[in-house]
């Protein structure tokens, strides 16, 4: 079962442009919500992160919006570069649920994002 | 300095083979993980421990079997490989469980790639 969906799978866009990626989950006892940056050869590297009880957060180009009662959330790249090439997911987990779900984060599929000079 | 190294960094092996993979953290934190990539670049969380107790065990076949000596270090032994073991083993770690929580970003190694044939 694929609690969290992602999408597009791939997203090109242009340099300046602005990148959009969507994430639904299912499981209304996640709380914590972060995206993950990957480039090729490396690790996801945690890129900006959001809790529930707002609807949105920024951090220099990067922005989530976070809507609950639709179980949605994106990541909003404004001014995306060359450099912001790189897998994106989107995950979550419950914060501090206790149990065998402590800690876990679902990710969703990835979307890879090129962007063209 | 690398926070979360893991070794080898490639591994081709012989399906039936027995392998294991090395992970070290250097960032103090008191939780460590596994994940697993497939080809499609889904991640999927394999195991966590906390202070080397096991704390997270998906659905994993037993061939595969974490190890902690002490909370710096978390290792995977992968017994009889088969084809569809060959992916991207990451190592991770956070200060605590709690995803979500304050300094509780997971911190991702660079991977080992795994690949039986």
């Amino acid at each position: 079962q694929q609690q969290v969906k992602q999408s597009p799978q791939s997203l090109i866009v242009q340099k300046g442009g602005i990148s959009i990626i969507n994430c639904a989950y299912e499981n209304t006892a996640f709380d914590y919500f972060p995206w993950y940056q990957q480039f090729p050869g490396k690790g996801p590297a945690l890129l900006i992160a959001i809790r529930p009880d707002v609807s949105e957060k920024k951090e220099g180009r990067f922005t989530i919006s976070f809507n609950k009662s639709a179980k949605q959330f994106s990541l909003h790249i404004m001014d995306s570069q060359p450099g912001d090439s790189a897998t994106y997911f989107c995950a979550a987990s419950p914060a501090n649920a206790g149990g065998t779900s402590y800690g876990k984060l679902t990710f969703g599929q990835g979307t890879i994002l090129t962007v063209h000079p | 300095d690398t926070a979360v190294s893991q070794t080898p960094k490639y591994l081709v092996t012989q399906m039936g083979n027995d392998k294991s993979i090395k992970c070290e953290q250097n960032l103090g934190h008191d939780t460590m993980y596994w994940y697993k990539q497939d080809s499609k670049k889904f991640l999927k969380i394999m195991f966590s421990y906390n202070n080397k107790e096991l704390i997270i065990n998906e659905t994993v076949p037993n061939r595969f079997s974490p190890k902690s000596p002490d909370k710096a270090h978390l290792n995977l032994h992968i017994n009889s490989l088969e084809l569809g073991d060959s992916a991207v083993y990451f190592c991770a770690s956070s200060q605590g469980p709690g995803q979500g929580a304050q300094g509780n970003t997971i911190y991702f190694g660079e991977g080992s790639w795994l690949t039986v044939v």
